[in-house]
């Protein structure tokens, strides 16, 4: 079965750091970018960041650039987000998503079940 | 706000068709593939069309998309009650290297 699973989620305190996991199985990792989606309380899906499959290009939100860093690590089939300098309005659902293809593409169709950020 | 425009609320009854309008620019509709998404209450977003008008397989074919220069739409067709959901839509935006998605539609089935 395809799918990813989202960690590392928590309560922190305005400034702080927290690492995000993506654990992607049943699929060929390395072929496809994987992406974060976040889901404030109450509101819409925004678009973080996104990986290509190889790791070679990143993107990022302009509400996260300088902040926040994705990574990943083909041989583990896991994608991190660092996130730092966190601020309440960071306060979010974080879901991590599989690409269709193997870069920036805007088609999701693999879903986690997402990693709650709290910042307060 | 959010770069693609899209209604707040939509509704629609059982057995009719809806659609669901989704408006951006030429940077990012204009250019590229419109994604739609359906997000039921408390879960994860599920990718309903792709590349503008493909439907993955599960997605029943009552569930439609199309695209016309920087206007994309979804459409029902026989509603039910299932469908009573949050839709987004989402492009590419050139001009941010990026994705970007619409407001969403929370779509009442009466």
């Amino acid at each position: 079965e395809v799918q990813v699973l989202e960690s590392g989620g928590g309560l922190v305190q305005p400034g702080g750091s927290l690492r995000l996991s993506c654990a992607a199985s049943g699929f060929t990792f390395s072929s496809y970018a994987i992406n974060w989606v976040r889901q404030a309380p109450g509101k819409g899906l925004e678009w973080v960041s996104t990986i290509s499959g190889s790791g070679g290009i990143t993107y990022y939100a302009d509400s996260v650039k300088g902040r926040f860093t994705i990574s990943r690590d083909n041989s583990k089939n896991t994608v991190y987000l660092q996130v730092n300098s966190l601020r309440a309005e960071d306060t979010a659902v974080y879901y991590c998503a599989k690409d269709i293809v193997g870069a920036l593409s805007g088609g999701l169709d693999v879903w986690g079940q997402g990693t709650t950020v709290t910042v307060s | 706000q959010y770069v693609l425009t899209q209604p707040p609320s939509a509704s629609g009854t059982p057995g009719q068709r809806v659609t669901i309008s989704c408006s951006g620019s030429s940077s990012n509709i204009g250019s590229n593939y419109v994604y739609w998404y359906q997000q039921l209450p408390g879960t994860a977003p599920k990718l309903l069309i792709y590349r503008n008008n493909q439907r993955p397989s599960g997605v029943p074919d009552r569930f439609s998309g199309s695209k016309s220069g920087t206007s994309a739409s979804l459409a029902i067709s026989g509603l039910r009650s299932e469908d009573e959901a949050d839709y987004y839509c989402a492009a590419c935006e050139d001009s941010l290297s990026g994705v970007v998605f619409g407001g969403g539609t929370k779509l009442t089935v009466l």
